[in-house]
Parts: structure tokens; C-alpha cells; sequence
């Protein structure tokens, strides 16, 4: 069965500096891996995504995650936070075609970042 | 393209109501999902549509639980004999096909409380 495991619950980092969230999966062969981002009360938006390819990707808003294999991990990063970058993180696993549970995703628990000006 | 829509936003029921949620998927979509999410957890998912065939169930859909998409569009999920456990945010989510099918869009979710 997939899984994630994003170990921070809550980051705070000061506007500026850089910006980097834990993710950890568990999966049978090479997943899908997407971060979302979510604010209070709202839904999930799309950040970024791997499927193949090159293992560094670049996302909206700045921010970029890294694909290493031999890690299990897809770290999120960020060179300079900016206050609006406040929000919760979501780390997400998806089965690829041809599995009993293709199109599912399963989430992390989530990281929360507060922003200190 | 308005992205998918949820409705309604908030719900409050009391304990033993039945509530039905709508989803909008994005209109050239055919995968539809549903997903549920407690405070402070991710989400967890629900059920998984492809076009009007129901394709997937999680075993956290319970009997009370039933979820259509009769056309292939819009699909509604209704709770029926609501538990306090039930109080959640309840995420939809679409996906096309081809290029690009693994990557699924999140509606704004609807939040429900049950007194």
C-alpha cells in the first residue's frame, strides 16, 4: 500500500529566508508524486508534480521539489519565503495506471508554515 | 474553464439528518473523486469515478454512504443518518484523460458539521 509521511507538523521561518519541507514515500515502484498547498478554509492547488524525467521540478510561486529514488523523498523548497507563502503543505503519492488503485492519491498529514515578517 | 465547484460550501445538520453535497467537475473531465478531511489530517480518499461508472470504493465509505455521477457530469454524495464523526471537510476533485490524467483539480470542499 502507498504512504507518506511528512515528519514536520509546523515550520515557522522569517520572510526571506529559505524554505524547505520533508516528504516520504512508500510505494512499489516509481509513483506520482504532487505537492498541493491549501489555505485556511479553502481548497487544494496544485503546486507542482513528477512523473518521469528530470527529478528537479519547477512549480508555481517559486517553488521547486527534488525526486530522489534512493531517499524515498520529494523535499519541497524555496529560496526566499514570502509572507503570503503561509499556508499547509500536502505531499501526495499517486498510483499509476494499470493498479487496482489507479487515479487515487494517497496525502501526507500535512505541514503547516507560518511566516514571521 | 471555471475549475470545479462545490456546493454547498458550509453545511450544519443535526445528528441523524441525511445531507447531500454536489460537485462540479471541470467540463472535459471524466475522472471525478471524492475525498474527505478531518482537522488536521490530509485527505483521505473516498471514491473515484470515471465517467458514470463508479470505479472505486474506500472502505471508509460506509453503508450510510453513497455517492453517484449519473451522467457523467455533476455527482452528488450523500450522507444519510449523519454521525458526529461524520463532521469534515468533503473535497471533490477532477481529472481528464490522456496527457495529463494523473493530475486532479480540488474544488474549494464543503465543510460539514454535525451537532
Amino acid at each position: 500500500a502507498q504512504s507518506v509521511t511528512q515528519p514536520d507538523i509546523h515550520i515557522t521561518v522569517s520572510e526571506g529566508a529559505s524554505l524547505e519541507l520533508r516528504c516520504n514515500y512508500s510505494y512499489g515502484a516509481t509513483p506520482y508524486l504532487f505537492w498541493y498547498v491549501q489555505s485556511p478554509g479553502q481548497g487544494l492547488q496544485l503546486l507542482l508534480k513528477y512523473f518521469s524525467g528530470d527529478t528537479l521540478v519547477q512549480g508555481i510561486k517559486g517553488f521547486e521539489a527534488e525526486f530522489k529514488r534512493s531517499q524515498s523523498s520529494f523535499n519541497l523548497r524555496k529560496p526566499s519565503v514570502h509572507w503570503s507563502d503561509a499556508a499547509e503543505y500536502f505531499c501526495a503519492v499517486g498510483a499509476r495506471a494499470g493498479g487496482t488503485s489507479y487515479g487515487k492519491l494517497t496525502f501526507g498529514q500535512g505541514t503547516i508554515l507560518t511566516v514571521h515578517p | 474553464d471555471t475549475g470545479v465547484s462545490q456546493d454547498p460550501r458550509h453545511k450544519i445538520t443535526k445528528r441523524g439528518q441525511n445531507v447531500t453535497f454536489r460537485c462540479d467537475p471541470i467540463s472535459e473531465h471524466n475522472r471525478l473523486y471524492w475525498y474527505r478531511q478531518t482537522l488536521g489530517q490530509g485527505p483521505e480518499f473516498l471514491t473515484y469515478f470515471q465517467n458514470e461508472a463508479q470505479l472505486e470504493k474506500s472502505r471508509l465509505l460506509s453503508d450510510r454512504f453513497s455517492a453517484e455521477r449519473p451522467k457523467g457530469s455533476f455527482s452528488t454524495l450523500e450522507i444519510q443518518r449523519t454521525e458526529q464523526g461524520d463532521s469534515a471537510m468533503y473535497l471533490c476533485a477532477s481529472s481528464g484523460s490522456g496527457e495529463g490524467w494523473e493530475t486532479q483539480y480540488f474544488g474549494p470542499g464543503t465543510r460539514l458539521l454535525v451537532l
